[in-house]
């Protein structure tokens, strides 16, 4: 069965922390994304990477970046969390066959 | 000329009855439009999608209706249950794994 796996489900972060959101698939898929999730904006894209180390800006990637070491995981990376990032973070991946998968989500606080 | 627009924000309907949300994109060059489906607590799972060359595609109480003139898309989910209470989600792209425009979503809930 087709898996994203999202490492966290809940997070309170304080401001000013450096936060990792991991997320893994299992499909071999060259196609990954980071989206963060709020009420009445949809779904917004921060980041995405379509082969290993690379990665392009989404929509709004100010205050993210993002690892891609291997080609199953791709990493987000708040460098100093902020109030102003508490959301519903989203990870999904696709293929040149696929439609996109995503994990379950991760909320994250940030007090 | 990116955008998607997704309306309604939101929609009751009863049980039985037909529930319908629109959307409406500016971007020509987009030919790949699907529906996501999200359930509280999860992440979104694609539903039904369709591309420009036809106009309608159902797959059991889903259906997708396609005006390329109009540049919209509709879905129409027939006979709607309480289990299709979920936010819904419309986007668009140009290639089916490119990078996807999503509308805003509508909460859709469903009375018994």
């Amino acid at each position: 069965d087709v898996k994203v796996t999202q490492s966290s489900r809940y997070l309170v972060k304080r401001t000013g922390e450096k936060v990792f959101l991991e997320c893994v698939q299992d499909m071999d898929h060259e196609n990954m994304f980071w989206y963060r999730q709020d009420p009445g904006l949809g779904l917004r894209l921060i980041y995405f990477s379509y082969d290993v180390k690379m990665k392009e800006k989404g929509d709004i990637p100010e205050g993210y970046s993002v690892s891609r070491e291997k080609k199953e995981r791709f990493s987000l990376i708040l460098e100093s969390a902020s109030t102003n990032q508490t959301s519903m973070y989203l990870c999904a991946s696709s293929s040149v066959y696929t439609e996109a998968f995503f994990g379950q989500g991760t909320r994250l606080t940030v007090v | 000329q990116q955008q998607v627009k997704q309306s309604p924000q939101s929609l009751i309907v009863q049980k039985g009855g037909i529930s319908i949300i629109n959307c409406a994109y500016e971007n020509t060059a987009f030919d790949y439009f699907p529906w996501y489906q999200q359930f509280p607590g999860k992440g979104p799972a694609l539903l039904i999608a369709i591309r420009p060359d036809v106009s309608e595609k159902k797959e059991g109480r889903f259906t997708i209706s396609f005006n390329k003139s109009a540049k919209q898309f509709s879905l129409h989910i027939m006979d709607s249950q309480p289990g299709d209470s979920a936010t819904y989600f419309c986007a668009a792209s140009r290639g089916s794994n490119y990078q996807l425009i999503w509308g805003a979503g509508t909460k859709l809930i469903i009375k018994p």
